[in-house]
Order: structure tokens, then sequence, then C-alpha cells
């Protein structure tokens, strides 16, 4: 167990939707990553919070947000859900060290019909 | 920007025999980090090591060894005796000095070990 938690883990909904998934990272873990594991695009970094501020921004799309809350937990949400968002989104939270290692949360299973 | 290259899409061994996993990267950073993680059955990825630029010395852990050549860019993974629950895919990771942590991912591979 990693320490760190998502929800839901399984998530079924139709085109045109839109999903928030949660994640509470490790106990004082300051650092939270969103990735998207898809067959075709394998795993790929989405967006970094760093204490409640965006670091960092990767390969997502506008129709995604997310955010960080005081209490560090965070949300992505997904929006005019389309097949192709089908995918496993992982959370990982790291601390504070220039060395820190990222946990990964049990990820959320995403099916869009 | 960074690359890592796993070739091996899949490997299949039996039972006891040892593997190793190629990871090759790319990177014009000076200070980085090298992971692997592992992906099991049921879909977690499972932290397995860390290895930083400045460090070559290879390591063991159990039946499980890592070969850092900085020389050649790769980080290679070595499971000695496999067994089967050692199933699963193998992530190589790496990630840059700058502030942003995010990791890129080689493209894994997938083990099997047949009983």
């Amino acid at each position: 167990d990693s320490g760190v938690t998502q929800t839901p883990k399984h998530l079924i909904t139709a085109t045109g939707q839109r999903v928030t998934l949660r994640c509470s990272p490790r106990s004082g873990d300051l650092s939270v990553y969103w990735y998207q594991q898809s067959l075709d695009q394998g795993l790929q970094f989405l967006i970094q919070y760093y204490n409640g501020e965006e670091r960092a921004k990767g390969n997502i799309l506008e129709r995604f947000s997310a955010q960080q809350f005081p209490d560090l937990h965070s949300e992505l949400n997904l929006s005019s859900l389309e097949l192709g968002d089908s995918a496993l989104y992982f959370c990982a939270s790291s601390g504070r060290g220039s060395t820190d290692t990222q946990y990964f949360g049990p990820g959320t299973r995403l099916t869009v019909l | 920007a960074q690359k890592v290259t796993q070739a091996q899409t899949e490997i299949s061994v039996v039972e006891k025999e040892d593997v190793t996993l190629d990871c090759v990267y790319e990177t014009r950073d000076t200070t980085y980090y090298l992971f692997w993680y592992k992906q099991p059955p049921s879909g977690e990825l499972v932290f397995l090591i860390r290895r930083n630029s400045f460090d070559e010395q290879n390591e063991i852990s159990g039946r499980y060894s890592w070969n850092f050549q900085k020389s050649t860019s790769s980080f290679n993974f070595t499971i000695t005796a496999s067994q089967v629950v050692d199933s699963a895919v193998y992530f190589c990771a790496l990630r840059g000095s700058g502030s942003a942590r995010q990791l890129t991912f080689g493209s894994g591979t997938q083990l099997t070990v047949l009983p």
C-alpha cells in the first residue's frame, strides 16, 4: 500500500458526460501528479500541483482540469467525455526533497461508452 | 526533450531463469533520476528503485539488481531466479532536475514467468 488513495476505483459513463476523480496524497506529501495510461499513448503525465498551486502541465486536454485543495487532496475533472478518454488514471504524490520519489495510487479505470 | 526506450515489448521465461529488462534513456540534464516501477495484473504501479545520475553504483536487492551505465545511457534491471509472481509489466522512468518533477515513462516490458 503506497498510502495514496484514489476514488472511485471504476467509473463507467457515457460520451459527453463529466466526471471527477479524487486523490488523497500520502501524509505529508505536498506534490500531486496526475497521469493517464492508455493502450495507444502509454503512461503520460497530465498535470502537477504543489501545495495548492499548479506546477507543471503535460499533455492535458483543455476539456480536463484539476485542482488541489487546502487539505492537499486533488481532483481531476474530465468533461465532454469521448470514447478515447477511456483509460486508467493514476494519481501520484511526492515529498519536498529534490530526490523525492513519486508513489502511485491504485488508479481509477474510466470507461466511456 | 526526455525520452525512455524499452525495446523489449514482451519477454517470456520459465521459472528460475534469470531475465534482464533493458532501458535506454535520453536527456540533456546533467543531473537526473531514473526509476523502475512494476505494474502487476491488478493494475497498481509499485515503486521498485530510484537511481541518481551522480551515483553509478549498481544495486542489488534480493533477487533484483540494477545496472546503471551512464556511458551508454542505460539502466537495466535483472531478476535472478524468476518466479511466477514476478509476472508484470515493468516500466522504466526518467525525471530531470528542473522544478517540474514529472516522470517520463518508457512503453513498458510485459514479463511473463511460466511455471
